[in-house]
């Protein structure tokens, strides 16, 4: 099916555990876009991607590495699993900047004992 | 800086009843676009509506209308004769400068303001 979708949709790891949360989409969209959904935070932007091997910092990096080696997947690693990285992380992406909308992925709720 | 403040945490009403988010934003730029997405129960993030900031028209798409003022920076979003379907959390966006100017494509979100419909 068409869109974007992420997996997996729950996840429980240890303190110190490397994990990884996948993202993939079948529009082609230049874009993508890691975010996560706190409780009195909204969202906020972790990474980002323009384009294949193109990625940058958002607002809340630190702890997380991105990959984008294709254009359809996006990979969120949390090097070693805080409990602070207790969250929903959602992914998107966009056709192109500033008047595209983004289009989510289902989120992960991830859970860090 | 760039900011978006939805200053109301929670509002309940009672079915049938009309309600407005607020939305407030902050930018420098004179070319921005905004934002409302749904968030229902199941937990995705549903897109509502764009907005440019030439266009300060008002918009209106069955029981939900948008009220974009450029001199209040509000863009305000009103569900008309609520439904309990409408029980959500809904997020105000902004589209983000980029450090050399122009958008980088990512959206900056307001906290969200959870409605509750009651039947």
């Amino acid at each position: 099916d068409a869109g974007i979708t992420q997996s997996p949709r729950y996840k429980i790891t240890e303190t110190g555990r490397q994990v990884t949360l996948m993202c993939h989409q079948t529009w082609s969209h230049s874009y993508m876009f890691w975010y996560r959904q706190d409780l009195g935070h909204g969202l906020r932007l972790i990474y980002y991607s323009a384009a294949a091997d193109i990625t940058d910092k958002g607002e809340v990096p630190d702890g997380y590495v991105v990959s984008r080696s294709k254009t359809e997947n996006f990979p969120l690693t949390l090097e070693s699993a805080t409990r602070s990285q207790t969250s929903v992380y959602f992914c998107a992406s966009s056709e192109k900047k500033a008047d595209s909308p983004l289009h989510f992925g289902n989120g992960t709720r991830l859970t860090v004992t | 800086a760039q900011k978006v403040t939805q200053a109301q945490t929670e509002i309940s009403v009672v079915e049938k009843e009309d309600v407005t988010l607020d939305c407030v934003y902050e930018t420098r730029d004179t070319t921005y676009y905004l934002f409302w997405y749904k968030q229902p129960p199941s937990g995705e993030l549903v897109f509502l509506i764009r907005r440019n900031s030439f266009d300060e028209q008002n918009e209106i798409s069955g029981r939900y209308s948008w009220n974009f003022q450029k001199s209040t920076s509000s863009f305000n979003f009103t569900i008309t004769a609520s439904q309990v379907v409408d029980s959500a959390v809904y997020f105000c966006a902004l589209s983000e400068r980029g450090n050399y100017g122009g958008s980088q494509g990512n959206l900056i979100f307001g906290k969200g303001t959870k409605l509750s419909v009651k039947p």
